[in-house]
């Protein structure tokens, strides 16, 4: 799987937009961009994932650029709750393919 | 949304003792299920791909004879660590496809904390 590189931490003020970045310029054409988020002592939890258009649901847009090199995640309006680890991670398509966590970005919502 | 469930939550076992973690699907089939280890302040490592109906594929560093994996069913898998030693306490996750689609993501379960004294 293509290697991803993100900013170890950020913060973001409650209310506002939360953008993370993510590299992954080694992207081959059957690999998807995932995101996945994790609270403290608990398991990743499933946020979105895209191939190369932009995707929105619920929780959150992705941002992929037109060479696929990089992404964004973005929270639109992060609360004290978003406080977790981001992992961005890029899959192989196909169901029995294997997820490989890098370090991630710890993202700290404040007041 | 697809849901994986892991028991127990946290255990405590004494050194030389096996212990035995639970990872079921709860509405959706899972041929393919993965278990992770995370230690303290570093993420999570993959420790071997659980297959429904065949051996296990650990990764490379990962005894096999010692994290014995059990794809019983298309709904559970079972870890278990075998003669645990302190070394191996760790937080255990499982995650299994929720299988819509061939690019279903994969869904965790909320993790196990195993501590060995």
């Amino acid at each position: 799987d293509a290697k991803t590189t993100q900013p170890p931490s950020m913060d973001c003020a409650e209310g506002r937009a939360a953008n993370l970045p993510c590299n992954h310029s080694t992207i081959s054409g059957n690999e998807y961009v995932y995101w996945y988020r994790q609270i403290h002592s608990q398991g990743p939890q499933y946020i979105i994932h895209g191939l190369k258009n932009n995707e929105t649901n619920e929780m959150a847009s992705l941002i992929i650029t037109e060479d696929r090199k990089s992404s964004t995640l973005i929270l639109p309006h992060a609360t004290l709750r978003d406080t977790a680890v981001y992992y961005c991670i890029v899959r192989v398509r196909g169901t029995a393919s294997k997820l490989t966590f890098g370090t991630g970005t710890r993202l700290q919502v404040t007041l | 949304g697809a849901v994986v469930s892991q028991h127990p939550s946290w255990v405590i076992c004494k050194s030389g003792t096996s212990v035995k973690i639970e990872c079921r699907s709860l509405d959706f089939q899972a041929t393919t299920m993965f278990w992770y280890r995370q230690f303290p302040k570093q993420s999570l490592m993959l420790m071997a791909t659980s297959n429904e109906g065949s051996k296990a594929t650990y990764e490379q560093g990962v005894e096999k004879d010692k994290f014995l994996i059990n794809h019983a069913s298309l709904t559970l898998s079972t870890l278990t660590v075998t003669s645990a030693h302190p070394e191996d306490s760790s937080f255990y996750i499982c995650s299994a496809p929720s299988g819509r689609g061939r690019n279903s993501p994969l869904h965790f379960g909320n993790g196990t904390r195993l501590t060995v004294t």
